[in-house]
């Protein structure tokens, strides 16, 4: 069956440290990834997108990286703050047809 | 200013009454969609549209009717055969191969019970 899997429920890590998540993809190709962040009762936002033929991917405080070998999506936070508590999903076209399927994210929270 | 406006943000229903969720967005995009959010699950995709009078089952399609009659809103109804329909809905949309490739843009939600 098809799956898209980020590591896990929840992270907590002390503020400063570096935060990753990470999001497993089966039985696809996709054209490229998308990361959102949602805070509660919130809808999601927009963070990056990374492309199959892009290695990896910056934007301020956030680094995005992925393997279309291993199947894998890496996200990064580097000098997290409590700011960045939120739960974030990946998302991957994976019909390439326009229609976006999400992880379940993974909820950090950076402890001060 | 610009964005997607879902209504209403909270929304009672007894069992077996049909409910409609509102989304209205004024971007200009020609796709939108609907998904549903439960707790500790990821983003499931109910029904989407790519233009105006056309519309595809996304992977929970039972239970829900839509329709697109005009490019600014995609109205969801949560019918009586939805087993299951407490749960946060959100509405998306985004313009297919455009500049971020697909990226979507979300309302606030809408967080339907059934007492």
């Amino acid at each position: 069956s098809q799956k898209i899997e980020q590591n896990s429920e929840a992270l907590n890590i002390q503020e400063g440290k570096t935060a990753t998540l990470t999001c497993n993809y089966t039985n696809y190709s996709p054209a490229y990834l998308q990361w959102y962040r949602q805070d509660p009762g919130r809808g999601p936002v927009f963070l990056l997108l990374i492309r199959e033929n892009e290695k990896e991917k910056r934007k301020e405080r956030l680094k995005v990286t992925f393997d279309t070998t291993l199947k894998q999506s890496l996200f990064h936070i580097t000098a997290s703050q409590p700011a960045d508590s939120a739960t974030y999903l990946c998302a991957l076209d994976i019909y390439n047809n326009n229609d976006m399927r999400f992880g379940a994210g993974t909820r950090l929270t950076v402890k001060p | 200013d610009g964005g997607i406006t879902q209504s209403p943000k909270y929304l009672f229903r007894k069992e077996g009454q049909n409910v409609t969720l509102s989304c209205e967005q004024n971007l200009n995009h020609d796709a939108m969609y609907w998904y549903r959010q439960d707790p500790g699950q990821g983003l499931r995709l109910i029904y989407y549209s790519q233009i105006v009078n056309d519309f595809q089952k996304g992977d929970i399609a039972e239970g829900y009717s839509v329709s697109r009659e005009k490019k600014e809103s995609f109205p969801l109804t949560v019918t009586s055969a939805q087993k299951n329909p407490t749960a946060f809905y959100l509405c998306a949309s985004s313009i297919p191969g455009g500049p971020i490739t697909g990226e979507l843009f979300f309302g606030e939600g809408s967080r339907l019970t059934v007492l």
